[in-house]
Formats: structure tokens, sequence, C-alpha cells
């Protein structure tokens, strides 16, 4: 089945500072969720965007839905210890029900 | 408190066996979904429910078989056709088909 590309596929950052992820697809979307995975644990939804250009902050964190439709954009700021996790994109193509998940970017902060 | 519930936690299989995990949610979501996660790739579907007495195959289906029965639950056997059924398995649930999508906790199957 059809994956989106998803990068970085892992980082490493230090305490306090701001980490940017994304997700492109050769597709149209007209949903774009991002979610987080810790291990061991199921999906946590994070930012749910549904329109072109939409621009959605939840805390510390912001999610751009892509005027092209084909991409999304994940930032965290003044990243903290609990940010440690796997973050996944996840799309849906308009008139279809599936949606598409990004194989992760797995992120690990240095104290 | 709503949510989704998978159980259990952890799960061995013997060769040949069948076994069954459980999903079940209190959410009134009408659309259910089973995923299977295998290390660095993304979710894969495996079966999706939009109603009670209705389910429809996803992309990953061979070896794996459902029932909804009940708008709160949607069990997934996991059969002796599926020749490489260790991963971890995830369920998650909607309003519709087309609303945002939220998951259990999870199981992980092993084979002994």
């Amino acid at each position: 089945g059809q994956q989106l590309n998803q990068s970085p596929q892992s980082m490493f950052i230090q305490e306090g500072e701001d980490v940017s992820m994304n997700c492109t697809s050769s597709s149209i979307f007209n949903t774009w969720l991002w979610y987080k995975q810790d291990p061991g644990e199921g999906p946590v939804l994070l930012i749910a965007l549904y329109k072109a250009g939409e621009l959605t902050s939840n805390g510390r964190l912001t999610a751009q839905f892509g005027t092209t439709r084909k991409d999304s954009f994940l930032n965290i700021s003044a990243s903290i210890p609990s940010d440690v996790g796997i973050y996944f994109c996840a799309g849906q193509m308009e008139g279809t029900y599936k949606y598409i998940f990004g194989t992760g970017t797995r992120l690990k902060v240095l104290a | 408190d709503g949510g989704i519930t998978q159980s259990p936690k952890y799960l061995f299989r013997k060769e040949g066996q069948n076994v069954t995990l459980s999903c079940e949610q209190n959410l009134n979501h009408d659309a259910m979904y089973w995923y299977r996660q295998d290390p660095g790739q993304g979710l894969r579907l495996i079966y999706y429910s939009q109603i009670v007495n209705d389910f429809q195959k996803g992309d990953i289906a061979e070896g794996y078989s459902v029932s909804r029965e009940k708008k709160e639950s949607f069990p997934l056997t996991v059969t002796s056709a599926q020749k490489n059924p260790t991963a971890f398995y995830l369920c998650a649930s909607s309003f519709g088909t087309k609303e945002t999508q939220y998951f259990g906790p999870g199981t992980r199957l092993l084979v002994l």
C-alpha cells in the first residue's frame, strides 16, 4: 500500500531546541493528522488539519497543512525530555475512507 | 472515562493456533479499524468496519478475520494462515470513516 514520505527518520536534539519534521506525498490530501507514539503504546492524536494552509497549535506544537495539499509540517518549540517518542503523520485522500501513515520520525532529546 | 481498550497487552501464539485480540470502545464511534505495525514501517490497515454487522478488507487482510456484532466491539482473529504474525496490533475508532481516528494502547503478538 501507499505510504507517505516522512523526514527525518530520526533526530537527536538538545533540550530546549526547536524541532521540525515533515511529510510529503504524491497525492492530494484533504486531512492531515499528527500523532505521537511512546514505546509499546498506541499513537496519541496531537493535531488535526482540515484545510490547505491551515496552521494549528497545541501548546508547544504547531502543525501546518501545506498549500499544495501534498505536504504537512510539525514543529515543536523548546523541546523537553518528555517529547521523546515517535511522531507519525497520517493523510486522507479526498473521496476515500483510508488514512495513509508515514513511517515516523523518532525523536530523542538530550538533557 | 471514554476511550478504546485493547486486551491483552501481550499475547503469545503457538504454531497452528488461532488467537483473538480484543478491542472495545465507549466513544459511540461507528467506525472501527485494525492496523498492524512493524518496525520502520507505517501502520498498515488490516480490516475496517463502518457500521455494525459490516466490515471490509484493508491492505493486508490475508490470514486475519474480524466480526462486528456490537457497535462497541471489533475483535480481530489472527489465524494459523498468517505466517508472520509477530507485530504490534493497533485498534482505532472514529465517528465516521472520514473522521479523525483515535487509537487504543495496542497488543503485542509474539510467536512461540
